[in-house]
């Protein structure tokens, strides 16, 4: 069965550390987005991509970068982690065919503590 | 901007309540709606969707949700709430009909159901 993967699950480290989150998708949607959730302000867009090579900047996306070299693959780098980027991290995935048209997939989330 | 936004914040009813939860938008055009729920520990899925037609669209496990489009609401229910329905219930908005247009979350709605 299509799927998407998450990793890591759990994460822990400290302030100023580069930290990616690994986003794959074999859904082979165009395209992928991260979102973060916090208490009270639901889930958030950080970056989003409709297909290889293009990305974009959503609602809060200070700090954060992403890249997308292929179809499955949507990382998701903090240059330098801070304690304000302590969250929940969920990866999403939607096609443009009408059948799927605007439905988001969500993968299980990578939970980052940053000390 | 386009704000979505959950009144209820947190939900607490026992087993054979009635369940509304609110969902307003500020987007004056067309738009895509959807409820997510996401379970404890679990990532988010689909509940229900309303692109067109029929403003009174049924969902998996007896909710439904009803679109009113010159309240901006699109309000979900359920008549008898089980248990298993404690959760987590995201609105979320798509503008437009381009698949590409990224969806807009509500701050979400944690409801638990006591036994």
């Amino acid at each position: 069965d299509a799927e998407i993967t998450q990793s890591p699950r759990h994460k822990i480290t400290e302030t100023g550390r580069q930290v990616t989150l690994a986003c794959h998708q074999t859904w082979n949607h165009n395209n992928m987005f991260w979102y973060r959730q916090d208490l009270g302000h639901g889930l958030r867009l950080i970056h989003y991509s409709y297909g290889v090579q293009d990305t974009n900047k959503g609602e809060v996306s200070d700090g954060y970068s992403v890249s997308r070299s292929n179809t499955e693959d949507l990382p998701l780098t903090l240059e330098s982690a801070a304690s304000s980027q302590t969250s929940v991290y969920f990866c999403a995935s939607s096609e443009r065919s009408t059948g799927l048209f605007g439905e988001l997939f969500f993968g299980e989330g990578s939970r980052l503590t940053v000390l | 901007a386009q704000s979505v936004s959950q009144h209820n914040h947190h939900v607490i009813l026992s087993e054979a309540a009635s369940l509304e939860l609110g969902c307003n938008y500020s987007y004056g055009g067309t738009v895509n709606l959807f409820w997510y729920v996401q379970y404890p520990g679990q990532h988010l899925q689909l509940l229900l969707k309303y692109f067109s037609g029929d403003p009174l669209v049924k969902g998996i496990k007896g909710f439904e949700a009803e679109f009113i489009k010159s309240k901006f609401s699109f309000n979900l229910r359920k008549p008898s709430v089980q248990w298993s329905d404690t959760a987590e219930y995201f609105c979320a908005v798509k503008r437009g009909n381009n698949a590409g247009n990224m969806l807009t979350f509500g701050g979400g709605t944690r409801l638990m159901v006591k036994p």
